[in-house]
């Protein structure tokens, strides 16, 4: 089977950086991904690592570590619509390549 | 827009009764995922297809099934409905690429069906 851990609730500041962790334990690691959640909507993807390192795209950016089992997703310059779950999620290739999700975090932006 | 449409976008219905969400997947897209989220709790996989045929299996009750049919839209039977069957009902939709090492393969969620049971 399969573990993700993730904080439950955050809060950070507007124009601030926050750094959201996710671990994770997996018998056939093929792939992590990360979404963002608004209450009530669909998930929408944020980023994908499948390998090592840091992958950047605008103000998100996700890392990987697969050796720890470790992921963060940072967030910077943080908007209020930036408020919302994210969702950490991880790929099983001994699982027919089903997403496993996480509880999510909940993120607060207050001004 | 992800591509991915839903319908009903909301229903609400009675214990012991019977339900199908529709879920029509992106262009190109030949794997279709169902997942459950009930108020505050994550996203539980239900089941995926792909071309047609059942890939894998989540935590699905035997009271649910589904089926994907030659067009690749998709269905969601719920039947003998309880209250705590009351969730948000996702369908998400991939290229269903498989066992390619690298492939990124993302799951484009659609709106979401909002399921009340009372």
């Amino acid at each position: 089977g399969q573990n993700i851990d993730q904080p439950t609730e955050m809060t950070a500041t507007e124009g601030a950086i926050v750094q959201i962790n996710c671990t994770y334990q997996t018998s056939g690691f093929n792939g992590l991904f990360w979404y963002q959640q608004h209450a009530g909507e669909a998930p929408t993807f944020l980023s994908y690592n499948v390998l090592d390192g840091l992958e950047e795209k605008g103000r998100f950016s996700s890392f990987l570590s697969r050796s720890k089992g470790y992921s963060y997703l940072l967030l910077k310059e943080l908007q209020m619509k930036d408020s919302a779950s994210y969702l950490c999620a991880v790929r099983d290739n001994n699982a027919g390549n089903m997403l496993t999700f996480g509880g999510g975090t909940r993120l607060m932006v207050k001004p | 827009d992800s591509g991915v449409t839903q319908t009903p976008k909301h229903l609400i219905t009675a214990t012991g009764q019977r339900v199908t969400l529709r879920c029509s997947p992106r262009s190109g897209d030949l794997s279709v995922y169902w997942y459950q989220q009930s108020l505050d709790q994550g996203l539980q996989f239900l089941i995926q297809y792909y071309n047609g045929e059942e890939r894998a299996k989540g935590n699905i009750l035997e009271r649910f099934s589904a089926q994907q049919f030659p067009d690749l839209h998709s269905e969601l039977n719920l039947s003998s409905l309880e209250l705590g069957d009351s969730a948000l009902y996702f369908c998400a939709s991939s290229i269903g690429q498989l066992r390619m090492e690298f492939s990124t393969d993302t799951q484009y969620f659609g709106p979401g069906t909002r399921l009340t049971v009372l």
